[in-house]
């Protein structure tokens, strides 16, 4: 079972909708959880954390963490299209001096005007 | 503010010719840093992480290597290329309360293996 799991898409919503991205993880003792945004040809940009199981909101995103079901999901609303991008999902759990960020392969999400 | 310098954008090399890629961030002291690669449908795979000066770890065997002569700077280094080695190349630093969370990342530089 790999580690981080996310459909590879593409996702394709229309603009307006809401866009839901959905990612899965193997490992029970993660603890922290991450969404990036990749425009194609530039590198990952940070668009939210959480930590705890729930929902938590920053502007049209929202973050949701199931770690019963071992789900964390991005909700992003009023979707747009310069919201088009490669969205990766990313995990840590701590380990020793240094802990472990493992990223999903990403879910390419096109967004139509 | 913290910046992160990534040099050079796109590089294009014969098999078998060394590699230098550089990274230096500003406006921090100490950071963790890391050479992340991202090849053609695959997703971002740890290469190297460094906690200080010196200290470097190896997430996976193969024919780079990565140094950090000085605090703010990371270097990503090969004797000589293979055709495997072409991809995207992503330096990356992190603060928060443990190591290795979240993570800013340079421009990074696309590297094409001919």
């Amino acid at each position: 079972q790999k580690e981080v799991e996310q459909n590879s898409g593409p996702l394709s919503v229309p603009e307006g909708a809401i866009a839901s991205l959905n990612c899965t993880y193997s490992d029970r003792v993660s603890q922290s959880f991450f969404w990036y945004r990749q425009y194609s040809g530039k590198s990952p940009e940070l668009i939210m954390s959480i930590y705890s199981n729930g929902d938590k909101e920053d502007g049209r995103f929202t973050a949701q963490l199931n770690k019963a079901s071992q789900y964390v999901s991005l909700l992003i609303r009023d979707s747009q299209p310069s919201d088009s991008a490669t969205y990766l999902c990313a995990v840590f759990r701590y380990g020793g001096s240094q802990g472990n960020l493992i990223f999903g392969k990403g879910t390419k999400l096109s967004v139509k005007p | 503010s913290q910046t992160i310098h990534q040099w050079p954008a796109t590089l294009v090399q014969p098999v078998g010719s060394p590699l230098s890629l550089e990274c230096t961030v500003e406006g921090t002291s100490n950071p963790n840093l890391y050479w992340y690669r991202q090849a053609a449908g695959r997703g971002l795979q740890l290469l190297f992480y460094s906690v200080g000066i010196g200290q470097i770890s190896s997430e996976v065997p193969q024919n780079l290597s990565a140094s950090r002569p000085q605090d703010r700077q990371f270097i990503l280094s090969s004797k000589k290329l293979l055709l495997s080695d072409s991809g995207f190349y992503l330096c990356a630093w992190s603060v928060g309360a443990a190591a290795g969370e979240k993570l800013f990342f340079g421009s990074g530089t696309q590297l094409s293996v001919l």
